[in-house]
C-alpha cells in the first residue's frame, strides 16, 4: 500500500521561505507512469492545487501562486519537495502531497489516486 | 482557468437517502472529472474517476456520471459513514477543485 508523508516545519514567520518534503513509500516514483503534486487547504477551506512536477522534470505551476512556489524532485530519494517564498497569513494551510497517473500512451495526466496525511503549516511571527 | 461550482454547498439528509451533488465546470472538461470524499482531520480519499470509475474499494452505492461541464456523484442509499465534505476535481486543464458539499445529518 503507497504511503506518503508530509514533513517540514510547522511555523514560519511572514516573509520566509515554506519547505516541505514528501516521502514515498514504494518506487512508483521512479517510473514515468506517475507525477507528483502539492495541494493546499486553509482552515475551514476547499482544496487549492499548487503545482505538479513529473518524472521528466517537467513543472506546472498555479498561476495565482506561480511566482513564489517551486516544486522539485529527488527519486533517488525517494522524494520531492514544495519551496514557497515570502509567505503570509494567506499561507496557513493543511498541505498535501499527492500521487497522479500519468498515461504515457496518451501523455494525458489522469486523476490523483494516493494522498498523504497532510501537514499543518502555520505562518506567524 | 478552468471553474468548477458544486451545488448544493450543504446537504442535510438521513441515513437511507438516495443523494445527488451537481459538478458544472465553465468549460467543457470531456470526462476528466474525479469525485473525492474528506472527513475531518483527514486527507481526501478518491472515490469515482473519469467521471463515472469506481475506484477500487469504494462502495457501489456510490456512482458518478456525465460529461462536458455538467456531472453528478450520486450515493443509492446514505450509509452514516458517508457523511463527509465532496468535492469535485477537474484534471482536464491543470487541477482545479469545486468548492465542496457538505452532506450533514438530517
Amino acid at each position: 500500500q503507497l504511503q506518503l508523508q508530509e514533513s517540514g516545519p510547522g511555523l514560519v514567520k511572514p516573509s520566509e521561505t515554506l519547505s516541505l518534503a514528501c516521502t514515498v513509500s514504494d518506487d512508483s516514483i521512479n517510473t514515468n507512469n506517475y507525477y507528483w503534486g502539492w495541494i493546499r487547504q486553509p482552515p475551514g477551506k476547499g482544496l487549492e492545487w499548487i503545482a505538479t512536477i513529473y518524472y521528466s522534470g517537467n513543472t506546472y505551476y498555479n498561476p495565482s501562486l506561480k511566482s513564489r512556489v517551486t516544486i522539485s524532485i529527488d527519486t533517488s530519494k525517494k522524494q520531492f519537495f514544495l519551496r514557497l517564498t515570502s509567505v503570509t497569513a494567506a499561507d496557513t494551510a493543511v498541505y498535501f502531497c499527492a500521487r497522479g497517473i500519468y498515461d504515457v500512451l496518451t501523455t494525458y495526466s489522469l486523476h490523483f489516486d494516493n494522498w498523504g496525511q497532510g501537514t499543518l503549516v502555520t505562518v506567524s511571527s | 482557468d478552468i471553474q468548477m461550482t458544486q451545488s448544493p454547498s450543504t446537504l442535510s439528509a438521513s441515513v437511507g437517502d438516495r443523494v445527488t451533488i451537481t459538478c458544472r465546470a465553465s468549460q467543457s472538461i470531456n470526462v476528466w472529472l474525479a469525485w473525492l470524499q474528506q472527513k475531518p482531520g483527514r486527507a481526501p480519499r478518491l472515490l469515482i474517476y473519469k467521471a463515472s470509475n469506481l475506484e477500487s474499494g469504494v462502495p457501489s452505492r456510490f456512482s458518478g456520471s456525465g460529461s462536458g461541464t455538467e456531472f453528478t456523484l450520486t450515493i443509492s442509499s446514505l450509509q452514516p459513514d458517508d457523511f463527509a465534505t465532496y468535492y469535485c476535481q477537474q484534471y482536464y486543464s491543470y487541477w482545479t477543485f469545486g468548492q465542496g458539499t457538505k452532506v450533514e445529518i438530517k
